[in-house]
């Protein structure tokens, strides 16, 4: 268990709906990260939160976004969403803002888009 | 910009014999360079990373790597797989969070 969770654990939407995914890093961790796991696009780093700023951007779609509360828990916002938005969401955490610190994976949201 | 290649996206050994997942790295300057490991239905788990200090690289569960510039290799190794390996493997680069597509590892009794 690394720490990490994340809610819910599957969801299946419509196209068009909109969808909040949440997550709560470890303990001490001020950094959060989103990933997307797809078969076609393998895993790929959306956006980096660092105490509640937005500090560093991957391969968001504008129709994504995400924040960090004062809690330091984070939600990705997924909206107008398309068929090709069905994937495996990660967050992970990790101590500081550096990139090359380890990072602790949660066991990650499904979504499906019908 | 920093790349990384597998070069397997599924790999098949028996238990007891060794382990090698392939990475290819491209950079124009030193990279920093890490093995994730996902099991099924799990997060990803770090298992090393090159932080430049060493060119072979030991991680957990026997796991290893060698930093290698002039073939820009970054390829994982065991010396006897167990059947628990049995998982994807990622390589990736730690400077921009870019990950390869996967190798699937798996294990015969």
């Amino acid at each position: 268990d690394s720490g990490v969770t994340q809610t819910p654990k599957h969801l299946i939407t419509a196209t068009g709906q909109r969808v909040t995914l949440r997550c709560s890093p470890r303990s001490g961790d001020l950094s959060v990260y989103w990933y997307q796991q797809s078969l076609d696009q393998g895993l790929q780093f959306l956006i980096q939160y660092y105490n509640g700023e937005e500090r560093a951007k991957g391969n968001i779609l504008e129709r994504f976004s995400a924040q960090q509360f004062p809690d330091l828990h984070s939600e990705l916002n997924l909206s107008s969403l398309e068929l090709g938005d069905s994937a495996l969401y990660f967050c992970a955490s990790s101590v500081g803002l550096d990139f090359r610190e380890t990072q602790y994976f949660g066991p990650g949201t499904r979504l499906l888009v019908l | 910009a920093q790349s990384v290649t597998q070069l397997d996206s599924h790999v098949s050994v028996s238990e007891g014999t060794p382990v090698l997942l392939r990475c290819n790295y491209s950079s124009s300057y030193s990279p920093s360079l890490f093995w994730y490991v996902q099991h099924p239905n799990k997060g990803l788990q770090l298992l090393l990373k090159y932080t430049s200090a060493a060119t072979l690289v030991k991680g957990i569960n026997g796991f290893e790597a060698e930093f290698k510039k002039s073939e820009t290799s970054f390829h994982l190794t065991k010396p006897s797989a167990h059947m628990s390996d049995a998982a994807e493997y990622f390589c990736g680069s730690q400077g921009n969070l870019i990950f390869g597509k996967g190798t699937k590892l798996s294990v015969k009794p």
